[in-house]
């Protein structure tokens, strides 16, 4: 069955960086476009990136854009996110997230990770 | 960037009741509105996308509609599960793909 695993996450100040990664199993992983997105304590849902299922394209929510890099390896089923700089405000859950459609981009996501927990303190 | 507006933020409800929940788009956006449930500690979970089509394994109960700026997710003789928070989540080509603020179903 498809699995998706976060890690990664855990406690940074603010300012310096932490990278999360995404293991997918269960599914051809390079062929799907791939999303985070993350929940702040007690908040809403926020889109922050995706990737094309080969890597060819990448975008960003504005809040993160220059801050936050997503990667993938499609020979060992990982997603990245790279987050630098980080702010109090990046304080949340982060899931990572599969587009639900072969190839191209939906943007409707059909299996989430667990999530994993990056919190932003002095 | 599109914004998305979902009403109400919170309702109450009781069990075997219907509800509809409306998310409006400040731009057309065709059909690309998906609909998610969020159970407290639990992951979000795709209901419907393309605004109307169900995803699989779905309670066919849950239904949506609509078209370019406006759209319902309509849940129909509520369960004691379907108490929960609901997203809607715009996908149209021009990213990014936004979520709405969110709805909170309480059991009334």
């Amino acid at each position: 069955q498809v699995q998706l695993v976060e890690s990664g996450g855990g406690v940074v100040q603010p300012g310096r960086s932490l990278r999360l990664s995404c293991a997918a199993s269960g599914f051809t992983f390079s062929i799907y476009g791939m999303h985070w997105v993350r929940q702040a304590p007690g908040k809403g849902l926020e889109w922050v990136a995706v990737t094309w299922y080969d890597g060819s394209n990448k975008y960003y929510a504005d809040s993160v854009k220059g801050r936050f890099t997503i990667s993938r390896d499609n020979s060992k089923d990982i997603l990245y996110l790279q987050m630098n700089s980080l702010r109090v405000e990046d304080t949340a859950v982060y899931y990572c997230a599969r587009d639900s459609q072969q190839w191209l981009l939906h943007g409707s996501l059909d299996y989430w990770g667990q999530g994993t927990l990056v919190t932003v303190s002095s | 960037d599109i914004q998305v507006t979902q009403s109400p933020s919170s309702l109450s409800a009781s069990v075997g009741d219907g509800v509809t929940i409306t998310c409006r788009t400040s731009q057309n956006i065709n059909n690309y509105l998906n609909w998610y449930q969020q159970k407290p500690g639990k992951v979000p979970r795709l209901l419907i996308y393309a605004a109307s089509s169900l995803q699989s394994g779905v309670p066919s109960r849950f239904s949506g509609s609509g078209s370019g700026t406006d759209f319902t997710l309509t849940i129909s003789n509520l369960q004691p599960e379907d108490f929960a928070t609901y997203y809607c989540q715009q996908s149209y080509s021009t990213l990014p793909f936004t979520f709405g603020q969110g709805t909170k179903l309480e059991i009334k």
